[in-house]
């Protein structure tokens, strides 16, 4: 298996330009997330999904979208990107089942971003 | 909604002492407290975690415990080797139900960046 992928690994792009970040995953896992990583605070919750055709916001969503319409697959757009969402993004999924859930996350190994 | 507050933000020990880092959390409805490790340049990976039916967990040179009263945990490492060296995320979370609203959302502290002298 090759657990969580993310693509693309690096980007550099100007202020206003449009992406669009892909996870995936082939553990089946119910649960996706994107997550931000900018230097002494952490990771941060930008986005997340419960399950195929839904999805949440977290503790940043301003500035991002987000589609789940795959279950393996969870994508996070920027529609006009600002130079403040120059960060290391992480995808991370987890698996739960009836009647007991795991809670453990799994990352991928990161897009860096680099907004000019 | 739950904050997480991680310290100390740096920590340097010698090769052979233990390094302890301590969270606080701030919802009493958490319980899920897993610690994260991660490389420089690498993914975050889980290292332990503690339920809130327990109140310390070991796993060889790595342990965690938990005072549900305090609201706080803690990540020890004992007998520190220089491949400790990282940064070290601790996180918290209401552990979910299947079909529920608990949706097992990670919050994590600021991290706390090791390093093991040799």
């Amino acid at each position: 298996n090759a657990g969580v992928t993310q693509t693309p690994k690096f980007r550099v792009l100007k202020t206003g330009q449009s992406m669009t970040l892909l996870c995936a995953q082939d553990m089946n896992h119910e649960y996706m997330y994107w997550y931000r990583q900018d230097p002494g605070m952490g990771l941060r919750l930008i986005h997340y999904s419960v399950g195929e055709g839904t999805t949440a916001k977290g503790e940043v969503p301003d500035g991002y979208n987000v589609s789940r319409l795959k279950k393996q697959n969870f994508l996070l757009g920027l529609e006009s990107a600002a130079p403040s969402q120059t960060s290391v993004y992480f995808c991370a999924s987890s698996y739960s089942q009836a009647p007991i859930s795991t809670d453990t996350q799994y990352f991928g190994p990161g897009t860096r971003l680099t907004v000019l | 909604g739950e904050n997480v507050e991680q310290h100390p933000s740096t920590l340097s020990v010698q090769e052979g002492d233990s390094a302890v880092i301590k969270c606080t959390y701030s919802d009493s409805a958490s319980n899920y407290f897993p610690w994260y490790k991660q490389e420089l340049g690498k993914r975050p990976q889980l290292i332990i975690d503690i339920r809130s039916n327990v109140g310390e967990k070991k796993d060889q040179r790595i342990a965690v415990t938990l005072n549900k009263t305090a609201k706080h945990f803690s990540l020890h490492i004992t007998e520190t080797q220089p491949e400790d060296s990282a940064v070290y995320f601790c996180a918290a979370s209401l552990l979910s139900a299947y079909g529920s609203s608990n949706t097992g959302k990670l919050i994590f502290g600021q991290g706390t960046t090791l390093q093991v002298k040799p």
